[in-house]
């Protein structure tokens, strides 16, 4: 079965230094990718995707993640972390529907929570 | 602003009572989605909607009913609410037409059956 995999459960980093945090998945073909943010009380908000070309994808907020398809990786990094960064973060796969090429559904992974130390 | 509203946020019931979240999208989407998160578990699929009166089970659909007869609205339905259904829970939203555009989230549900 597709699964996806966030090895950390909690990290926490000190304000200003970088971050990168974990993320496996398990399946045949390459899925489209995304992470995602939650802020305590908030719903979830998109930070960047991979479907397709560059394996290096931008995101909002100076977040970017890097595609390894020899690892079945798809990490989040940031140079340098900011107090308000502090929130769970969610990698997802989309398994791409054979014809459409669309996706009825998102795979979570269980989330790493960051907490940032000033 | 293009948004998707729950309600309610908070609601605590009784097991067996019925209950209704209701989900609006202001965006015209047609798919819809809800996921209850729980933790550990990260967020599972429900049910979801490709259109209106197209619905279809997700990985967790047991105890829960859907309806889809207006595009915007989208409610998740618990005829006999039990324990186990205690979570929060959020709706979703995107547009068909972008294969790879993103689920838009409403803020969550956060349900305590006693």
């Amino acid at each position: 079965a597709q699964s996806v995999t966030q090895p950390d459960i909690h990290i926490t980093v000190s304000e200003g230094a970088s971050l990168e945090l974990r993320c496996n998945y398990s399946y045949g073909a390459t899925p489209y990718l995304f992470w995602y943010v939650q802020s305590p009380g908030q719903g979830l908000q998109l930070l960047l995707k991979y479907f397709s070309g560059d394996t290096l994808v931008q995101g909002i907020k100076g977040f970017e993640a890097e595609f390894k398809r020899s690892q079945s990786s798809f990490n989040l990094r940031k140079p340098s972390v900011h107090w308000s960064d502090a929130a769970e973060y969610f990698c997802a796969v989309a398994l791409p529907l054979m014809f459409s090429g669309g996706y009825n559904k998102l795979i979570f992974g269980a989330g790493t929570r960051l907490a940032v130390h000033p | 602003e293009a948004q998707v509203t729950q309600n309610p946020r908070y609601l605590i019931t009784v097991t067996g009572k019925k209950l209704t979240v209701t989900c609006s999208q202001n965006m015209n989407h047609e798919y819809m989605s809800w996921y209850r998160q729980d933790p550990g578990l990260g967020l599972r699929q429900i049910y979801y909607s490709m259109n209106v009166e197209v619905t279809d089970k997700g990985d967790v659909p047991e105890g829960y009913k859907v309806s889809r007869k207006e595009k915007r609205n989208f409610p998740l339905i618990l005829e006999s609410p039990s324990p186990n259904q205690t979570s929060l829970y959020f709706c979703a939203s995107r547009q068909l037409a972008d294969n790879t555009g993103e689920l838009f989230f409403g803020e969550g549900s956060r349900l305590t059956v006693l």
